[in-house]
């Protein structure tokens, strides 16, 4: 059965760069042919999308994240993480990893996600 | 505001039947799949309909989802106080490139 786990740190002062990292276990996130996403929500709002990346390495973002967002693939311990630098207040949400179907389709399944906190 | 326009939210007693609303543009869900998903208070969303009417596996057919022209429309029938969740439409828009996600509807099971 896959799973999803995030994990990373719950604060981050302003400025500095957020990272997390997603565990990928039940499939291989090299050979499954399916795309893994962010998605983070912050607190009593709605779900925005941050970015997706596909096995191959291809990487498609929000353009109104693109320039402080990274995502990558490390196949070797089969995880995904998120970097994203310069980090505000604004930034603060529970942050959720997820398989994609394709670019195009549905989320499923999602980890349990993470908060994460901005504040000095 | 978001691009996918939901009803904040909507309430129906129990055994009764509810209709949420996602309303979008042709950019969007006139032109992808909508998937709907459902978020109990402290837990992720999960998976409820996808590619606009489908259900996965272990989803009730109490649950459904239609698509017509620029809108989506959850419905789910025999309401349980169990159902009490917000539920939110997404979809991918191809002119701004990016997925979107309605405002989310909180459920009420009265």
């Amino acid at each position: 059965q896959l799973q999803l786990q995030e994990s990373g740190p719950g604060l981050v002062r302003p400025s500095e760069t957020l990272s997390l990292t997603c565990t990928v276990s039940g499939a291989s996130i090299s050979s499954s042919h399916h795309y893994w996403a962010w998605i983070r929500q912050p607190p009593e709002k709605g779900l925005e999308w941050i970015g997706t990346i596909y096995y191959t390495g291809s990487t498609y973002y929000n353009p109104s994240l693109k320039s402080r967002v990274t995502i990558s693939t490390d196949t070797s311990t089969n995880h995904f993480s998120l970097k994203l630098s310069s980090v505000t207040a604004a930034d603060t949400a529970i942050y959720y990893c997820a398989r994609a179907w394709d670019l195009f389709n549905w989320f499923d399944p999602w980890g349990q996600g993470t908060l994460v906190t901005v504040s000095s | 505001q978001s691009v996918l326009t939901q009803p904040p939210s909507v309430s129906a007693a129990p055994g009764q039947k509810v209709t949420i609303s996602c309303s979008g543009s042709t950019s969007n869900i006139g032109n992808n799949y909508v998937s709907w998903y459902q978020q109990f208070p402290g837990t992720a969303p999960k998976l409820l309909i996808y590619d606009n009417n489908k259900r996965p596996s272990g989803i009730p057919d109490r649950f459904s989802g239609s698509k017509s022209g620029t809108s989506a429309t959850l419905g789910i029938t025999g309401l349980q106080t169990g159902d009490e969740a917000d539920y939110y439409c997404a979809t991918w828009d191809s002119s701004l490139s990016v997925w979107v996600f309605g405002g989310g509807t909180k459920l009420t099971v009265l």
